[in-house]
């Protein structure tokens, strides 16, 4: 596809469930991202992929968040036994390495947890 | 602690006038900064980056500005028009370390009155 993809774009669930989002990075891009944003918030930076592996993963909030990328391209980040804290817009980017360079940023997976 | 701000929290401007929105960092280490706008719903969308090496770049109808000395980004948008009404974001990345997060400031709401 011509931009990154999120899937799903929404997610409602019950506290205690786990969720698994998705990210199809722009073709080509070696280096993803993930970013958590609350109502109203600038961008918190979760983990950083360079090809499959993470060298930067500061930024993940507690061991109940994870991810994964696989074959250099698609990622997923998942939430074990989710909480209300964990309410907000999940938000993928991806560029061509991980140097001074835009990234490029999917729409989001909106997640309301009950 | 690192922190990239927003010195107005909304700017509210006639169509065709132009707009300023400003930015202060915190970490004078940081090598690359970027300007993106989010309209409701969408992902950031790039608009403009500047190294540290430069201290104005043009692109259509946008200018950033980077004062190093007091560490201050600006954005200047040239004849603002409705479309043009969204948040906007700055964001450094800090120099070095095996990374290419951004860290970003909380926004600025640019309402465009016609």
């Amino acid at each position: 596809g011509a931009g990154v993809s999120q899937s799903p774009s929404n997610k409602v669930t019950e506290k205690g469930k786990d969720v698994e989002l998705r990210c199809d990075p722009i073709s080509g891009h070696t280096a993803l991202y993930w970013y958590r944003q609350r109502l109203g918030q600038g961008l918190e930076f979760l983990i950083y992929f360079q090809g499959n592996s993470a060298p930067d993963k500061s930024g993940l909030p507690s061991d109940r968040f994870s991810a994964e990328r696989t074959g250099g391209s698609v990622s997923t980040l998942t939430i074990q036994r989710t909480q209300q804290e964990d309410s907000a817009v999940y938000l993928c980017a991806s560029s061509w390495d991980r140097g001074n360079q835009p990234q490029h940023f999917g729409d989001g997976t909106r997640l309301s947890i009950l | 602690g690192e922190s990239v701000g927003l010195h107005l929290p909304t700017l509210s401007v006639q169509e065709g006038d132009n707009s300023i929105i400003n930015c202060a960092y915190s970490n004078s280490a940081s090598d690359y900064f970027i300007w993106y706008k989010q309209e409701s719903g969408k992902g950031p969308q790039f608009i403009i980056d500047i190294r540290s090496n430069m201290d104005k770049r043009q692109g259509q109808r946008v200018t950033v500005l980077l004062n190093k000395t007091v560490k201050h980004l600006s954005l200047q948008i040239a004849a603002t028009q409705p479309g043009d009404s969204a948040v906007y974001f700055c964001a450094e990345k800090p120099y070095g370390g095996n990374t290419g997060k951004l860290i970003f400031g909380q926004g600025t709401t640019l309402q465009v009155k016609p």
